[in-house]
């Protein structure tokens, strides 16, 4: 059974650093693994989608990198801003049939300027 | 280019009654998916929806149903709501299997 981890589950920095966040999953056999963002009541946000086949996927500050003989998938925030403040969620599709996404529940980033 | 569209935003229902939530996905995407969130448990999945056909259901009680329409379009359906079913509900788009998904802004449930 696929299960999917976020750590940590809360962090506050200061504005301008870099940060890592963390997600693994229990089972490499996936299509894909994506990355999301939350605003407080709001809906997702994709951020980044790595394909199995990918090592990594950078898009402006963000950059995502998967490694499936892990199950590991790092989110870098470079120069973090106080617009950064929010959950980032991380989720992988199972290969197979069924396509559902396995979720990890969240870390909460909170930027100080 | 439009996203995905949920409404209605917010709803307040009694317990007992039903609810009707509606995803009017991106235009050409003819995968629709539904998500539970609650603080509890996080992302949960319902069902997803190809081509007007059910492909996969999560594990949710008979109460919970949906369709999905020939535009693309998908409702779903709760009867018989239980305090249990207050939660964000979103709905997702994709236009193949291994695309990744656009989700929706959610449609906020609340029973009183």
């Amino acid at each position: 059974k696929q299960e999917v981890t976020q750590i940590p589950a809360a962090l506050s920095v200061p504005e301008g650093e870099n940060l890592v966040l963390n997600c693994s999953f229990t089972d490499s056999a996936i299509y894909n693994l994506q990355w999301f963002r939350q605003d407080p009541g709001k809906g997702l946000t994709s951020l980044l989608l790595i394909q199995s086949s990918q090592r990594e996927q950078t898009s402006g500050r963000l950059n995502a990198s998967l490694d499936k003989s892990s199950g590991r998938s790092t989110l870098y925030i470079a120069a973090s801003q106080p617009g950064d403040s929010a959950t980032y969620l991380c989720a992988v599709q199972r290969a197979g049939n069924n396509r559902k996404l396995i979720w990890g529940l969240g870390t909460s980033l909170a930027v100080n300027p | 280019k439009a996203g995905v569209t949920q409404t209605p935003r917010y709803l307040i229902k009694t317990r007992g009654q039903q609810v009707t939530l509606s995803c009017s996905p991106i235009s050409g995407h003819r995968s629709v998916s539904w998500y539970q969130q609650t603080p509890g448990q996080g992302l949960q999945f319902l069902f997803e929806y190809f081509s007007e056909t059910q492909r996969n259901k999560g594990n949710f009680p008979g109460r919970f149903s949906g369709r999905q329409f020939s535009n693309s379009r998908s409702e779903m359906n709760v009867s018989t709501l239980e305090l249990g079913d207050s939660a964000l509900y979103l709905c997702a788009s994709s236009t193949s299997w291994n695309d990744g998904y656009t989700f929706g802004s959610g449609t906020r449930l609340t029973v009183v």
